[in-house]
Parts: structure tokens; sequence; C-alpha cells
């Protein structure tokens, strides 16, 4: 099956720093998603991003599907912007099989 | 305001009981999803229902049980034969399947005491 895989898994920055997280897919994908896990466990959508790329606020993502992957960019990082960032690819089989990656755990210091 | 209520929050299971995990929707989506995640992993599918009285198991159902009798609530069943429950539940729900307006409830966090 398609193996969805993220990098780095683990990351700490200090506030103001900029970083960019990875998610790779073995397979072609219908749409792809980027997801943020707070630390409280609530999973908020961050972009729907098939291809091309998206920009809100500070943050900014890219996918290219000809090449299997994805890219979420974070600028001027906040320690509000702390969790966990998921990659999610939708499959089309015989229902829409979503797939998540592992997670990238991100942590923002003062 | 639409969206998706779990509850409860948090929830104690003594050894060889059962317990029943709650997802309520208001959003009018067709499609709902139990996932699984444990500490420092990613989600993994228990249970899917994409129409009313109508549900799949995912990759990990065992020990699990499911029912969606209304479009809005697809409640969860820890049954006693999962050997290993303790762990972050979350629900998620979209129309039509797929990703685009995929959304979660808040989760439920289940220990074995």
């Amino acid at each position: 099956g398609i193996q969805v895989e993220q990098s780095p898994p683990d990351l700490i920055l200090q506030e103001g720093a900029n970083s960019t997280l990875r998610c790779n897919f073995s397979d072609s994908v219908n749409n792809l998603q980027w997801f943020h896990q707070n630390p409280w466990g609530q999973l908020i959508n961050l972009f729907y991003i098939p291809s091309g790329t998206k920009q809100n606020g500070r943050l900014s993502a890219t996918t290219v599907a000809t090449e299997r992957y994805s890219l979420l960019y974070i600028s001027s990082s906040q320690t509000t912007d702390s969790g966990v960032y998921f990659c999610a690819v939708e499959l089309r089989t015989s229902y829409d099989k979503v797939i998540f990656g592992p997670g990238t755990s991100l942590s923002v210091i003062p | 305001d639409g969206g998706i209520t779990q509850s409860p929050k948090y929830l104690f299971r003594k050894e060889g009981q059962n317990v029943t995990l709650s997802c309520e929707q208001n959003l009018n989506h067709d499609a709902m999803y139990w996932y699984r995640q444990d500490p420092g992993q990613g989600l993994r599918l228990i249970y899917y229902s994409q129409i009313v009285n109508d549900f799949q198991k995912g990759d990990i159902a065992e020990g699990y049980s499911v029912s969606r009798e209304k479009k809005e609530s697809f409640p969860l069943t820890v049954t006693s034969a999962q050997k290993n429950p303790t762990a972050f539940y979350l629900c998620a729900s979209v129309t039509g399947g797929g990703l685009y307006g995929y959304t979660f409830g808040s989760g439920t966090r289940l220990t074995v005491v």
C-alpha cells in the first residue's frame, strides 16, 4: 500500500525562526491536506492542497503531485505554532480512503 | 455553530468493562470516522461509516464496535476484548468522503485503571 512519510519527526525552534516540514508519498494521490494538532489534541485543517501553492498568513504550503511531495512552511514561528503537524492523503479506492502520515512534532520555545 | 462534539473528554475504564464514546455532528456530513492515537504516534482508523445504518471496519477494528442509527451520531464502544484500550480517540466527519472539509472533534482520552 501507499506509504506516507514526514520529516523531520521532531523539531525544536527558537521563536521567530522559520521552518520547512516535508511530506513524501509513495504513489499518486487525489488530494492532500495538512493538519495541526494543538497540545490539547484538537486537529485543525491548515491547507487543502492537492497541487500548487497556498498561503495563509505566516504559513504556506506547496504540493508537487508529479514528484509526490508536499512542503509546509512556517515563518516567524510563535509558541502557539507548537504541536504536531500531520499530512494526510486521499486515495481513490472502494471509498475515499484517507491515510495520515506519522506527523512532525514541533516545539517553539521563547 | 456547526461542529463535532465528542464526550466525555476523559474516561476511565476498569478492566473487563465496556465503555461507549459519543460523537455527534451537526454539519450534515454523510461520512464519519473513528481514529485511535497512541502517544507520539499517528492516527489509525478503527471504523468508518459513509451512510446511516452502514459501517465498515478500518485497520484496527478488533475489540471495538460502532452503530450509525442517525446521520448525526456515530458512537464507539470499546469492549473488554480490546486488550490495550488506553489511548486518545478522535472522531471525524466529512461530506461525501475524501479530504475536503474533513473535520475533527476534540477527542476523548480513555485510560484503563
